[in-house]
């Protein structure tokens, strides 16, 4: 079965330290992979992408991602968080199924908080 | 532009009591979708569209039913709604896939609804 894991309910992180928000996969195939972020009461709003090429993909807002074939991992990273950064992320890999028409399936979303 | 817009943004319903969330996107889209959000779940796929006149069922599609009768519009509709039905909705839409790869998907800004 094809899965998204997201294994950190909660991230704390003080404002001017990286931050990692990891996320695990499960597809057969190439996979194809999606960060999102979600703020209070808001939709949600595409950071970056893992298509094909170098595992390093730079995003929004100072955002990349490490794509890591072997360990089935898409950590997102960012070198020096700030307060606005707290919010809700969803990792997400697009299905590959038949008749899934490229459907994403969701991780269970990390929430983010960054103190000052 | 303004995106993907959703209708209304609130709504409480009684059990057994239907309604329709209306959902709009102005960028010509191909791909609509309809998520439910809940907590510590993620997003779940309700169902989906690939085009007018077509709809297809997602992870978790029991209790609704869709319409696309026009492109840039997609329906849900709760038919006799149940307290497990009580959720954040949302609808995303996406360009049709290019050689790129999959394209993101926008999100609106979600529909409250509470079942009493």
């Amino acid at each position: 079965a094809q899965s998204v894991a997201q294994p950190e309910d909660q991230v704390n992180v003080a404002e001017g330290n990286p931050l990692t928000v990891k996320c695990t996969y499960s597809v057969s195939g190439n996979p194809y992979l999606f960060w999102y972020v979600q703020y209070p009461n808001r939709g949600l709003q595409f950071l970056l992408k893992y298509i094909t090429g170098d595992n390093l993909v730079k995003g929004s807002y100072g955002f990349e991602a490490e794509f890591n074939k072997s360990q089935t991992s898409f950590h997102l990273k960012k070198p020096s968080a700030l307060v606005s950064d707290s919010a809700l992320y969803f990792c997400a890999v697009r299905a590959n199924y038949g008749g899934s028409q490229g459907n994403l399936i969701f991780g269970k979303g990390t929430k983010l908080s960054v103190k000052p | 532009n303004a995106g993907v817009t959703q209708t209304p943004k609130f709504r409480v319903l009684k059990t057994g009591q239907s309604m329709t969330l209306l959902c709009a996107q102005d960028m010509n889209h191909e791909y609509m979708y309809w998520y439910r959000q809940d907590p510590g779940m993620g997003l779940r796929l309700i169902h989906y569209s690939v085009g007018e006149g077509t709809t297809a069922k997602g992870e978790v599609p029991d209790g609704y039913n869709v319409s696309r009768l026009k492109k840039q519009n997609f329906l849900l509709g709760l038919e006799s709604a149940a307290p497990s039905q009580t959720s954040v909705y949302f609808c995303a839409s996406s360009s049709f896939r290019t050689q790129g790869g999959p394209r993101e998907q926008f999100f609106g800004p979600g529909t409250r609804l509470t079942v009493l």
